[in-house]
């Protein structure tokens, strides 16, 4: 298995241009989030996913769109990127028992990360 | 809302020193716990992770950590640490927000960890 996967693994952008970050895991996990790592506020999530075709909002949602069409895949839209979205992004993945609930004990498997900087 | 600090921004040691690196936690519920560790240029792994049973865990590469649930707290230790240790180490906490969001995994600012051979 190759677990989470992301690409890119850098990029540069200019304000006010669009980009798909991608993410998929192969580990028939039913959560999926994404994160963004600035340095001294740790991980916040973005928006998150419990199953196919169920999205929700995470603590730092706006400037960003998500979707999951299917189990594997769970990108991430910026469409007018900004300065401030300039950051890692990361994407994590569990086994999900409850489906209609994040899970509260299943370890988190993280990608590599996108490191996404926005002239 | 919770809340996760990790008092310590950056810390120095010498190899076969002792570490301890701070985690409090602000929350009125039952909360799971876990460190994770990033080593540089990669992904964050688990260390460990406490849910219920006995405070003191222990997780890989000889670290462990002590639930102390009257003090919030969730300190990681290491009785030797090796230059290899070198990372930054995030605390985080699980909790149950609401019916709609479910649970949230709250992260603290990390701990950058220098060890100098």
């Amino acid at each position: 298995n190759a677990g989470v996967t992301q690409t890119p693994k850098f990029h540069i952008l200019k304000t006010g241009q669009s980009m798909t970050l991608q993410c998929a895991q192969d580990m028939n996990h039913g959560y999926l989030s994404w994160y963004r790592q600035d340095p001294g506020m740790g991980l916040r999530r973005i928006h998150y996913s419990v199953a196919a075709g169920i999205t929700d909002k995470g603590e730092v949602p706006d400037g960003y769109n998500v979707s999951r069409s299917n189990t594997e895949d769970f990108p991430l839209r910026l469409e007018s990127a900004a300065p401030s979205q300039t950051s890692v992004y990361f994407c994590a993945s569990s086994y999900s028992v409850t489906r209609r609930k994040p899970p509260s004990t299943d370890t988190q498997y993280f990608g590599p990360g996108t490191r996404l900087t926005v002239l | 809302a919770q809340s996760v600090s990790q008092h310590n921004h950056h810390v120095i040691l010498s190899e076969a020193a002792s570490l301890e690196l701070g985690c409090n936690y602000s929350y009125g519920g039952t909360v799971n716990l876990f460190w994770y560790v990033q080593y540089p240029g990669q992904h964050l792994q688990l260390l460990l992770k406490y849910f219920s049973g006995d405070p003191l865990v222990k997780g890989i590469k000889g670290f462990e950590a002590e639930f102390i649930k009257s003090k919030f707290s969730f300190n990681l230790r290491k009785p030797s640490v090796q230059w290899s240790d070198t990372a930054e180490y995030f605390c985080a906490v699980s909790g149950f927000v609401s019916n709609n969001a479910g649970n949230m995994l709250t992260f603290g600012g990390g701990t950058r960890l220098m060890v100098k051979p």
